[in-house]
């Protein structure tokens, strides 16, 4: 079984509308990354969250960790055909050194 | 610009044939890893390594090998024991023992094995 849970698998949006994506563990996340990738090349870096109820935002993009650091949240706002990709969700679920581990990502395509 | 190298971006081997990957990062990181990410899957740890000369197995670690003799490599060898070797490889690197410094990839190799 998977330790962290993405959903929706994937997604289709319309340009221009918001959406989410979330990422849940049964575990405490110590530090909580969000990435981006696109099919076939390397996972972008888009934000790391470490506390409980931090948020943190750049450009359209927003990122939330819950206050028990088990459940995050990835919010797009007027998506852009430039936001479509895989994004996923990396943990670090204190086992001595930064090990990572990954949720199975999300698919998003933006619709013209 | 600093960064992480993977080479070849394609490769492609007969079944029952040794292959190495390459990884070579600039951003003086202490920490490497491998990763190998199946449709459907997420990425899976293979090998880390925290510093030159030492490295540690990681979920699925089985039918693979590495090495650290420099600190910005971190090459990557599938043997003809691991049994299911077609997959997209993801290299990384990062400052180390820190919840503040985010693992930064490559941009990975596939591997084709026929």
């Amino acid at each position: 079984s998977q330790e962290l849970e993405q959903s929706p698998q994937s997604l289709i949006v319309q340009e221009g509308k918001n959406l989410t994506i979330n990422c849940t563990s049964s575990k405490t996340l110590y530090g909580l990354y969000w990435y981006k990738q696109k099919y076939g090349e390397g996972l972008i870096f888009l934000m790391m969250l470490q506390k409980g109820g931090e948020e943190k935002s750049h450009e359209k993009i927003t990122a939330k960790l819950d206050e028990k650091k088990q459940q995050s949240s990835l919010h797009i706002t007027a998506s852009q055909p430039s936001h479509a990709g895989i994004y996923l969700c990396g943990a670090d679920l204190n086992t001595g050194f930064q090990k990572l581990v990954f949720g199975t990502g999300t698919r998003l395509l933006v619709s013209p | 610009d600093g960064g992480i190298t993977q080479s070849p971006k394609y490769l492609f081997r007969k079944e029952g044939q040794n292959v190495t990957l390459s990884c070579e990062q600039n951003l003086n990181h202490d920490a490497m890893y491998w990763y190998r990410q199946d449709p459907g899957q997420g990425l899976r740890l293979i090998y880390y390594s925290q510093i030159v000369n030492d490295f540690q197995k990681g979920d699925i670690a089985e039918g693979y090998s590495v090495s650290r003799e420099k600190k910005e490599s971190f090459p990557l060898t599938v043997t003809s024991a691991q049994k299911n070797p077609t997959a997209f490889y993801l290299c990384a690197s990062s400052g180390g023992y820190s919840y503040n410094s985010p693992l930064h990839f490559g941009n990975g190799t596939r591997l084709t094995v026929t």
